[in-house]
């Protein structure tokens, strides 16, 4: 199985900051590379899919790069409904793969 | 708008199968634009994809969970449905379903909102 690794696992941050999240494959990937924003409770909302394309809906504060094995997603300016867990995926092979994610909490 | 909805029971007992139903509205499950697929979360930790499925009845399977794992789906219910067999209680999680654009590996842009299922006796 291809294994996700993000970085940092917990982040504190402010409204208004701009926050990076990475993700990294153990192979490449191209850029098969999807992004989920989950809240408690709640399921996984898709953000950006194959690695730079934002969901339908999704707020332009979002951002996705990266291809082969590293990627980044971009929080431009933060707003307090982002605080939450993030996830990246690979969905270039199966089985397709999560990182074990990334909780931004408000600093 | 497209809806997921998991039923099915919240307790399973240990070395039993574990079944759930996702019922989908607004679309119909037989587009062929789309797979159909289930993930799990175990409280507090990290997803895993368990398979997914086409209309047509075609499947693909995590292989750590095959051996255990049957997809299977009802087109005149609009349904598909999810059988674990074997359970322990590292299958206790949420369980989701999900619609992937695409094929097997597409990502899912709508979710249920999960159903917890609990294996003890």
């Amino acid at each position: 199985d291809i294994q996700m690794t993000q970085s940092p696992s917990s982040l504190s941050a402010s409204v208004g900051d701009r926050v990076t999240i990475a993700c990294r494959a153990s192979q490449s990937i191209y850029r098969y590379l999807n992004w989920y924003q989950q809240k408690p409770g709640k399921a996984p909302k898709l953000l950006i899919y194959v690695a730079s394309s934002l969901q339908s809906g999704v707020p332009s504060r979002f951002s996705g790069s990266g291809s082969g094995t590293d990627f980044t997603l971009t929080i431009s300016s933060l707003q307090p409904e982002d605080f939450a867990t993030y996830y990246c995926q690979q969905s270039y092979i199966i089985p397709q793969t999560f990182g074990q994610g990334t909780r931004l909490e408000i600093k | 708008q497209v809806q997921l909805q998991e039923s099915g029971p919240g307790l399973v007992k240990p070395s039993e199968t574990l079944s759930l139903i996702c019922s989908v509205s607004g679309g119909s499950i037989s587009s062929s634009s789309y797979y159909w697929g289930w993930i799990r979360q175990p409280p507090g930790k990290g997803l895993e994809w368990i398979g997914s499925i086409y209309y047509s009845g075609s499947t693909s399977y995590n292989p750590s969970l095959k051996s255990r794992v049957t997809i299977s789906v009802d087109t005149s219910k609009n349904q598909f449905s999810l059988k674990l067999n074997s359970v322990t209680a590292a299958d206790t999680a949420v369980y989701y379903c999900a619609r992937n654009y695409g094929d097997y590996l597409g990502p899912g842009d709508y979710w249920g909102q999960g159903t917890l299922v609990t294996v003890s006796s």
